[in-house]
Protein backbone atom coordinates (compact mmCIF):
# COMPACT_ATOMS: atom_id res chain seq x y z
CA UNK A 1 0.00 0.00 0.00
CA UNK A 2 1.37 3.63 -0.97
CA UNK A 3 2.49 5.91 1.67
CA UNK A 4 1.50 9.56 2.31
CA UNK A 5 3.22 11.21 -0.57
CA UNK A 6 4.30 14.88 -0.84
CA UNK A 7 5.85 16.88 -3.24
CA UNK A 8 8.17 18.37 -4.20
CA UNK A 9 10.58 16.89 -1.42
CA UNK A 10 12.54 20.35 -1.63
CA UNK A 11 12.17 23.60 -2.89
CA UNK A 12 14.20 27.07 -2.41
CA UNK A 13 12.17 30.21 -3.86
CA UNK A 14 13.12 33.81 -3.15
CA UNK A 15 10.77 36.38 -1.02
CA UNK A 16 8.12 37.61 -2.32
CA UNK A 17 7.52 34.12 -5.16
CA UNK A 18 4.07 31.76 -4.69
CA UNK A 19 4.85 27.85 -4.10
CA UNK A 20 2.11 25.12 -3.87
CA UNK A 21 2.81 22.23 -1.72
CA UNK A 22 1.05 18.86 -2.87
CA UNK A 23 -0.08 16.08 -0.43
CA UNK A 24 -1.74 12.58 -1.49
CA UNK A 25 -2.92 10.59 1.22
CA UNK A 26 -3.48 6.90 1.72
CA UNK A 27 -6.42 6.07 -0.48
CA UNK A 28 -9.07 5.95 1.80
CA UNK A 29 -7.91 7.96 4.38
CA UNK A 30 -10.85 10.98 5.07
CA UNK A 31 -8.59 13.00 7.61
CA UNK A 32 -5.74 14.85 6.35
CA UNK A 33 -3.43 17.06 8.09
CA UNK A 34 -0.99 19.54 7.57
CA UNK A 35 1.73 20.46 9.53
CA UNK A 36 4.90 22.47 9.87
CA UNK A 37 8.13 22.69 11.63
CA UNK A 38 10.60 25.65 11.64
CA UNK A 39 14.31 24.19 12.36
CA UNK A 40 14.83 23.04 16.23
CA UNK A 41 11.34 23.98 17.62
CA UNK A 42 7.76 21.87 17.45
CA UNK A 43 5.82 20.44 14.52
CA UNK A 44 3.23 22.89 14.40
CA UNK A 45 0.20 22.25 13.29
CA UNK A 46 -1.20 23.67 10.44
CA UNK A 47 -5.08 22.91 9.36
CA UNK A 48 -7.32 19.53 9.21
CA UNK A 49 -9.49 18.43 6.23
CA UNK A 50 -12.23 15.98 6.47
CA UNK A 51 -12.49 14.50 3.13
CA UNK A 52 -12.54 17.85 1.19
CA UNK A 53 -14.31 19.84 4.71
CA UNK A 54 -11.83 22.26 6.81
CA UNK A 55 -12.74 20.73 10.22
CA UNK A 56 -10.11 22.93 11.54
CA UNK A 57 -7.76 25.82 10.38
CA UNK A 58 -6.58 27.35 13.69
CA UNK A 59 -2.90 27.10 12.75
CA UNK A 60 -2.84 28.93 9.90
CA UNK A 61 -0.23 31.79 10.33
CA UNK A 62 -2.00 34.28 8.06
CA UNK A 63 -3.93 34.39 4.92
CA UNK A 64 -0.96 33.88 2.74
CA UNK A 65 -1.44 30.74 3.18
CA UNK A 66 -4.00 28.43 1.52
CA UNK A 67 -5.04 25.38 1.88
CA UNK A 68 -7.60 23.12 -0.80
CA UNK A 69 -8.43 19.71 -0.85
CA UNK A 70 -11.02 19.29 -3.65
CA UNK A 71 -12.56 16.33 -4.24
CA UNK A 72 -11.71 15.26 -0.90
CA UNK A 73 -8.54 13.09 -2.46
CA UNK A 74 -5.36 14.78 -2.43
CA UNK A 75 -4.56 18.71 -0.82
CA UNK A 76 -2.29 21.76 -1.71
CA UNK A 77 -0.97 24.38 0.70
CA UNK A 78 0.03 27.28 -1.42
CA UNK A 79 2.17 30.41 0.21
CA UNK A 80 2.05 33.84 -1.63
CA UNK A 81 3.86 35.91 -1.35
CA UNK A 82 6.44 33.63 0.56
CA UNK A 83 8.32 35.48 3.55
CA UNK A 84 11.71 34.44 5.16
CA UNK A 85 9.83 32.92 8.42
CA UNK A 86 7.75 30.30 5.77
CA UNK A 87 10.68 28.40 5.89
CA UNK A 88 10.66 24.98 7.00
CA UNK A 89 9.72 21.37 6.56
CA UNK A 90 5.82 21.18 5.77
CA UNK A 91 4.49 17.71 6.75
CA UNK A 92 1.45 16.31 5.37
CA UNK A 93 -0.41 13.13 7.39
CA UNK A 94 -3.24 10.86 7.04
CA UNK A 95 -5.91 8.95 9.30
CA UNK A 96 -8.65 6.63 8.23
CA UNK A 97 -10.62 7.44 11.47
CA UNK A 98 -10.46 10.35 13.77
CA UNK A 99 -7.82 10.28 16.79
CA UNK A 100 -9.30 7.64 18.67
CA UNK A 101 -9.55 5.07 15.88
CA UNK A 102 -6.02 5.32 14.16
CA UNK A 103 -3.57 6.69 13.93
CA UNK A 104 -1.57 9.53 11.77
CA UNK A 105 0.51 8.51 8.80
CA UNK A 106 3.09 10.73 7.88
CA UNK A 107 4.65 11.82 4.29
CA UNK A 108 8.25 12.75 4.45
CA UNK A 109 7.71 16.36 4.34
CA UNK A 110 8.66 18.97 1.88
CA UNK A 111 11.85 21.17 2.99
CA UNK A 112 10.63 24.92 1.80
CA UNK A 113 13.44 27.48 1.64
CA UNK A 114 12.94 31.45 1.23
CA UNK A 115 15.65 33.52 0.29
CA UNK B 1 -4.68 25.61 25.44
CA UNK B 2 -3.26 22.42 24.77
CA UNK B 3 0.55 22.33 24.73
CA UNK B 4 3.13 19.14 24.92
CA UNK B 5 6.96 19.71 26.42
CA UNK B 6 9.54 17.49 25.85
CA UNK B 7 12.33 18.13 28.28
CA UNK B 8 15.66 16.88 26.89
CA UNK B 9 16.52 18.39 23.46
CA UNK B 10 19.75 16.16 22.89
CA UNK B 11 20.67 12.85 24.28
CA UNK B 12 23.54 11.12 23.87
CA UNK B 13 24.01 6.99 25.47
CA UNK B 14 25.85 4.33 24.98
CA UNK B 15 24.69 0.75 23.13
CA UNK B 16 22.84 -0.71 26.57
CA UNK B 17 22.16 1.56 28.39
CA UNK B 18 18.60 2.71 29.79
CA UNK B 19 16.38 5.51 28.34
CA UNK B 20 13.91 7.54 29.37
CA UNK B 21 12.50 10.70 27.68
CA UNK B 22 10.01 13.05 29.61
CA UNK B 23 7.45 14.69 28.23
CA UNK B 24 4.51 16.45 29.71
CA UNK B 25 1.38 17.08 28.74
CA UNK B 26 -1.63 20.06 29.45
CA UNK B 27 -5.14 19.28 29.00
CA UNK B 28 -8.01 19.36 30.34
CA UNK B 29 -10.38 16.18 29.66
CA UNK B 30 -9.75 13.11 27.46
CA UNK B 31 -6.34 13.17 26.17
CA UNK B 32 -5.12 10.65 23.40
CA UNK B 33 -0.87 10.90 23.96
CA UNK B 34 1.59 9.71 21.25
CA UNK B 35 5.12 8.86 20.59
CA UNK B 36 6.48 9.29 17.00
CA UNK B 37 10.10 8.58 16.10
CA UNK B 38 11.84 10.20 12.74
CA UNK B 39 14.94 8.13 11.57
CA UNK B 40 17.45 9.67 9.30
CA UNK B 41 15.91 10.12 6.38
CA UNK B 42 13.16 8.95 6.68
CA UNK B 43 9.18 9.33 7.79
CA UNK B 44 7.65 10.45 11.47
CA UNK B 45 6.23 6.99 12.43
CA UNK B 46 4.36 5.76 15.48
CA UNK B 47 5.96 4.50 18.26
CA UNK B 48 3.24 3.80 20.56
CA UNK B 49 -0.21 5.19 21.74
CA UNK B 50 -2.28 5.71 24.76
CA UNK B 51 -6.23 6.31 24.78
CA UNK B 52 -7.34 5.03 27.66
CA UNK B 53 -7.15 1.52 29.85
CA UNK B 54 -3.40 0.14 31.79
CA UNK B 55 -1.53 3.55 32.01
CA UNK B 56 1.75 1.22 30.91
CA UNK B 57 1.96 1.42 27.04
CA UNK B 58 4.06 -0.94 24.98
CA UNK B 59 5.26 -0.16 21.25
CA UNK B 60 7.34 -1.28 18.94
CA UNK B 61 10.96 -2.07 18.58
CA UNK B 62 10.85 -2.68 22.69
CA UNK B 63 9.49 0.85 23.77
CA UNK B 64 7.08 1.31 26.58
CA UNK B 65 5.26 4.19 28.36
CA UNK B 66 3.89 5.33 31.25
CA UNK B 67 0.64 7.62 31.51
CA UNK B 68 0.92 9.70 34.89
CA UNK B 69 -2.42 11.44 35.41
CA UNK B 70 -1.62 13.08 38.46
CA UNK B 71 1.86 14.23 37.03
CA UNK B 72 0.83 15.15 33.86
CA UNK B 73 3.07 12.90 32.10
CA UNK B 74 3.83 10.48 29.18
CA UNK B 75 7.84 9.58 29.44
CA UNK B 76 9.18 7.30 26.98
CA UNK B 77 11.59 4.45 27.95
CA UNK B 78 13.58 1.45 26.67
CA UNK B 79 15.61 -0.81 28.90
CA UNK B 80 18.37 -1.13 25.98
CA UNK B 81 19.15 1.36 23.60
CA UNK B 82 20.56 0.09 20.18
CA UNK B 83 22.57 2.32 17.55
CA UNK B 84 19.77 1.97 15.30
CA UNK B 85 17.52 3.68 18.39
CA UNK B 86 19.34 6.48 16.95
CA UNK B 87 16.52 9.41 15.82
CA UNK B 88 14.28 12.30 16.37
CA UNK B 89 11.26 11.51 19.02
CA UNK B 90 8.19 13.23 19.28
CA UNK B 91 5.46 13.10 22.47
CA UNK B 92 2.59 14.47 21.07
CA UNK B 93 -1.16 14.87 22.73
CA UNK B 94 -4.45 15.97 21.62
CA UNK B 95 -8.23 14.51 21.20
CA UNK B 96 -8.90 15.84 17.38
CA UNK B 97 -5.34 16.78 16.26
CA UNK B 98 -2.19 16.49 17.48
CA UNK B 99 -0.30 18.73 19.00
CA UNK B 100 3.52 17.69 19.47
CA UNK B 101 6.61 18.78 21.72
CA UNK B 102 9.82 19.94 19.77
CA UNK B 103 11.36 16.94 19.89
CA UNK B 104 14.48 15.03 21.75
CA UNK B 105 17.49 13.96 19.11
CA UNK B 106 18.58 10.69 20.61
CA UNK B 107 22.59 9.60 19.03
CA UNK B 108 23.53 6.26 20.65
CA UNK B 109 27.55 5.34 20.39
CA UNK B 110 28.38 1.86 19.82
Amino acid sequence: EAGVTQFPSHSVIEKGQTVTLRCDPISGHDNLYWYRRVMGKEIKFLLHFVKESKQDESGMPNNRFLAERTGGTYSTLKVQPAELEDSGVYFCASSQGGLRTGELFFGEGSRLTVL
Amino acid sequence: AQSVSQHNHHVILSEAASLELGCNYSYGGTVNLFWYVQYPGQHLQLLLKYFSGDPLVKGIKGFEAEFIKSKFSFNLRKPSVQWSDTAEYFCGGGYQKVTFGTGTKLQVIP
